[in-house]
């Protein structure tokens, strides 16, 4: 039974201190996506890769995060320093996208059982 | 641009009626459009989407949806609702016609089901 893996499942620490959350997609997906979800905005697409490419990661704040995917079986994603509002579950999810505009089918998204941060 | 509302913050059924959660969208092409579900402190997962042919798509648990691109609505429905239901539903569109951006999720509804 394929998974989206994501540790630590939760993660607790101080302001300023780096966050570091993994992710391994579903073998053979080509892209992967992170997302931040909080009670307030709901959830928010942060940045996605394909074929290990980030593609768009308008959504992340660029001053204290970084996502990579060093090769095609994980995904990171960093918060240098950490501040509280931080603090959300962080969702990683894969897929098996094509990339071309009308395509005819867009297969959809398995999502990871999630990161929650707390910044303290 | 894309975006999907979902104009109910939570919506109450009893055990064995039919429910429906709402959800309209907004693309500049055609959508693919998505519905997923949300249990407590779990991922998000797939129920079913529509691409493209028949308006009404079925998918996982008995949950079926009407797309109407007149009315650019993707409802979710289910004829009997189940105590087991409830949870967090989400729905989702992307743009057909471009290519790069992935999917724009709705701020979520919020399904509780009374025995």
């Amino acid at each position: 039974d394929a998974r989206v893996t994501q540790t630590p499942r939760d993660k607790v620490t101080e302001m300023g201190q780096e966050v570091t959350m993994r992710c391994q997609p579903i073998l053979g997906h080509n892209t992967v996506f992170w997302y931040r979800q909080t009670m307030m905005q709901g959830l928010e697409l942060l940045a996605y890769f394909r074929n290990r490419a980030p593609l768009d990661d308008s959504g992340m704040p660029k001053d204290r995060f970084s996502a990579e995917m060093p090769d095609a079986t994980l995904a990171t994603l960093k918060i240098q320093p950490s501040e509280p509002r931080d603090s959300a579950v962080y969702f990683c999810a894969s897929g098996s996208h094509p990339g071309l505009a009308g395509a005819m089918s867009y297969n959809e998204q398995f999502f990871g059982p999630g990161t929650r941060l707390t910044v303290l | 641009a894309q975006s999907v509302a979902q104009p109910e913050d939570q919506v109450n059924v009893a055990e064995g009626n039919p429910l429906t959660v709402k959800c309209t969208y907004s693309v500049s092409g055609n959508p693919y459009l998505f519905w997923y579900v949300q249990y407590p402190n779990r991922g998000l997962q797939f129920l079913l989407k529509y691409i493209t042919g028949d308006n009404l798509v079925k998918g996982s648990y008995g949950f079926e949806a009407e797309f109407n691109k007149s009315q650019t609505s993707f409802h979710l429905k289910k004829p009997s609702a189940l105590v087991s239901d409830s949870a967090l539903y989400f729905c989702a569109v992307r743009d057909r016609d471009t290519g790069r951006r992935a999917l724009t999720f709705g701020s979520g509804t919020r399904l509780q089901v009374q025995p």
